[in-house]
Order: structure tokens, then C-alpha cells, then sequence
């Protein structure tokens, strides 16, 4: 089946830097990616939608400018949270869309101190 | 009123018991709808994809959409330790648009 994977799987950082989450898909080429979060007992809240070549669709209430998305290449996505807070503390899920089928990768955890 | 809506649980079965999750639904342009099995800290994992009205079933799991009533359902037959897991459920209008709108997730421990 389809496999995404995601690194690091888990960061901890300090206030006021920024992260790198890379989102791969391992054995697809995907030109539309998902990236989610995730609060702790929530469900997953889709953040923005990463079109290989062009730039990403934010959802309501996302701060683009703080949430940089960047889909290179047809198997990469990554996700740079800029300056984190830590309210940016989350489960952070990307997903790649496969035949009709989302696929998700494992998450990365994201504390910041 | 939120799309989606999904009792969180917890629920605890004994081994061997059936299993019914269910999640109610406001939009009615949702037509495809989707179970995903979360372990804990972990991505979702899709289960059970279905297509409008209907029932599937894939071993031990058979999945139920009633659009009428805007209610999915997902059953596990004879369940395991291993089914222990919170399941969402997620939906979208599809035709192009494959933004999924998923509910919260039931936590399902299934007891030895």
C-alpha cells in the first residue's frame, strides 16, 4: 500500500525558533498533500492543502505567514512553523493523496518550550 | 452545530464482543466517508472507504452509510486486544474536493 512518511517524528524546540516537518510519500507520486493538527483528545484539524509547483491553500484562521508550506517535488511537502510558541505544541499529520485515497504519515510531535 | 459529530468515548468491550461506532453528520454534500484507526501517537490508518448510501464489509469490519439520516456506523465482529484504538471517521463532498472534515474519535479499549 501506499506509505507517507514524516520526520523527525518528534522535536522539541525553543521559543521564538523555527521547526522543519518534511512529509514524504514513499512509493507514490502525490501532486496534493494535507497537512493536519492535532490537539491532544481532538480530532485532526486540516491546516492546509500543498499542490506540488504552486502555492498552498490555507484554512480559515491559519497564519500562512507563520505555517510555511513548500511541495518541491511530487514525493515532498514540508512544513516550517516560523518564531513557535508554545501554543504551537501539537501533533502535527500530513497525508498524501493516492487514487482517490488520503494516506497519512505517522505525526510528528512538536513541543515548544 | 458541528459537520461532524462523534461520541469520543472511552468504550471497553470484553474480547470477542461487537463493536458499533457510529458518527452523525450535518452536511449533506458529503458523499464519500471514511473510517481511520489512530493508535496512540501515531497517523491515522484508513480501515473502510465507502461511497454514498450502502454497507461494506472487509473481514471483520463492515461499514454503514445512511445519508437519509446522516449516520455512518462501523462494526467489528469478534474483536481483538489489537482493535484497541480510537477510531475517527471522516467525510468529504469528493467531486473534486478531497478535503476530509473528520470527527473527534472514539477510543475503543478492547479488554482480554
Amino acid at each position: 500500500g501506499a506509505v507517507v512518511s514524516q520526520h523527525p517524528s518528534w522535536v522539541i524546540c525553543k521559543s521564538g525558533t523555527s521547526v522543519k516537518i518534511e512529509c514524504r510519500s514513499l512509493d507514490f507520486q502525490a501532486t496534493t498533500m494535507f497537512w493536519y493538527r492535532q490537539f491532544p483528545k481532538q480530532s485532526l484539524m486540516l491546516m492546509a492543502t500543498s499542490n506540488e509547483g504552486s502555492k498552498a491553500t490555507y484554512e480559515q484562521g491559519v497564519e500562512k505567514d507563520k505555517f510555511l508550506i513548500n511541495h518541491a517535488s511530487l514525493t515532498l511537502s514540508t512544513l516550517t512553523v516560523t518564531s513557535a510558541h508554545p501554543e504551537d505544541s501539537s501533533f502535527y499529520i500530513c497525508s498524501a493523496r493516492e487514487q482517490g485515497n488520503q494516506y497519512f504519515g505517522p505525526g510528528t510531535r512538536l513541543t515548544v518550550l | 452545530q458541528k459537520e461532524v459529530e462523534q461520541d469520543p468515548g472511552p468504550l471497553s468491550v470484553p474480547e470477542g464482543a461487537i463493536v458499533s461506532l457510529n458518527c452523525t453528520y450535518s452536511n449533506s454534500a458529503f458523499q464519500y466517508f471514511m473510517w481511520y484507526r489512530q493508535y496512540s501517537r501515531k497517523g491515522p490508518e484508513l480501515l473502510m472507504y465507502t461511497y454514498s448510501s450502502g454497507n461494506k464489509e472487509d473481514g471483520r469490519f463492515t461499514a454503514q452509510v445512511d445519508k437519509s439520516s446522516k449516520y455512518i456506523s462501523l462494526f467489528i465482529r469478534d474483536s481483538q486486544p489489537s482493535d484497541s484504538a480510537t477510531y475517527l471517521c471522516a467525510m468529504s463532498p469528493g467531486a473534486g474536493s478531497y478535503q476530509l472534515t473528520f470527527g473527534k474519535g472514539t477510543k475503543l479499549s478492547v479488554i482480554p
